[in-house]
């Protein structure tokens, strides 16, 4: 049973560069999350999609793409990365809507270095 | 929107002790409380959880409590043990400004150190 996978799981890049965060689940899960965590602030919701082809933004969106073709599958992007985004990012999933007690299961993270 | 507030953000005990680590939030509206565990390198990991209907709720070493009036909740880990260093996180529920859908709203982190 795989979970969640998240590639890759370090990457360096330039400012200025495309970059994309690989995200995949076993579960059929409806939901997805991409969180970012930083020291000092905890982890932050970039997005969400509760559905293939349904997204919405979380707390802190900007510079992100993200889509869902497929329910297994949601991808971040970060369209030119920039050193703010330099962080450690969890792709999450679970089954419905977590507030109703659901639990979001994390990924292991893909950290990432803006240089 | 939902605002939770964690202490301590480091917290040192010596092996055996308890440790307790507290969360504050604002939405009275927010009924799970759910506490996850982090571990360097890894992904964080639901330990426990707790629903607004209940006051407290236990499991071998660790146990949560919630005060729906005053808005705050707590972990309890008792004879703590070295595997029991990590960060953990506290969160409560919320409704994303979408309206799509509710999640959850983390706090900062608590970094627990366990002495030998």
């Amino acid at each position: 049973d795989a979970g969640i996978t998240q590639s890759p799981r370090y990457k360096i890049t330039e400012t200025g560069r495309q970059v994309t965060l690989m995200c995949h689940q076993t579960w059929s899960h409806s939901y997805m999350f991409w969180y970012r965590q930083d020291l000092g602030h905890g982890l932050r919701l970039i997005y969400y999609s509760a559905a293939a082809d349904i997204t919405d933004k979380g707390e802190v969106p900007d510079g992100y793409v993200v889509s869902r073709s497929k329910t297994e599958n949601f991808p971040l992007t970060l369209e030119s990365a920039t050193r703010s985004q330099t962080s450690v990012y969890f792709c999450a999933s679970s089954e419905f809507t977590t507030g109703s007690g659901n639990t979001i299961y994390f990924g292991e993270g893909s950290w990432l270095t803006v240089v | 929107g939902e605002n939770v507030e964690q202490h301590p953000s480091t917290l040192s005990v010596q092996e055996g002790d308890s440790a307790v680590i507290k969360c504050t939030y604002s939405d009275s509206a927010s009924n799970y409380f759910p506490w996850y565990k982090q571990e360097l390198g890894k992904g964080p990991q639901l330990i426990i959880d707790i629903r607004s209907n209940v006051g407290e709720k236990k499991d071998q070493r660790i146990a949560v409590t919630l005060n729906k009036t005053a808005k705050h909740f707590s972990l309890h880990i008792t004879e703590t043990q070295p595997e029991d260093s990590a960060v953990y996180f506290c969160a409560a529920s919320t409704m994303y400004s979408g309206g799509g859908a509710d999640g959850l709203t983390f706090g900062k982190g608590t970094h627990l150190i366990i002495q030998p």
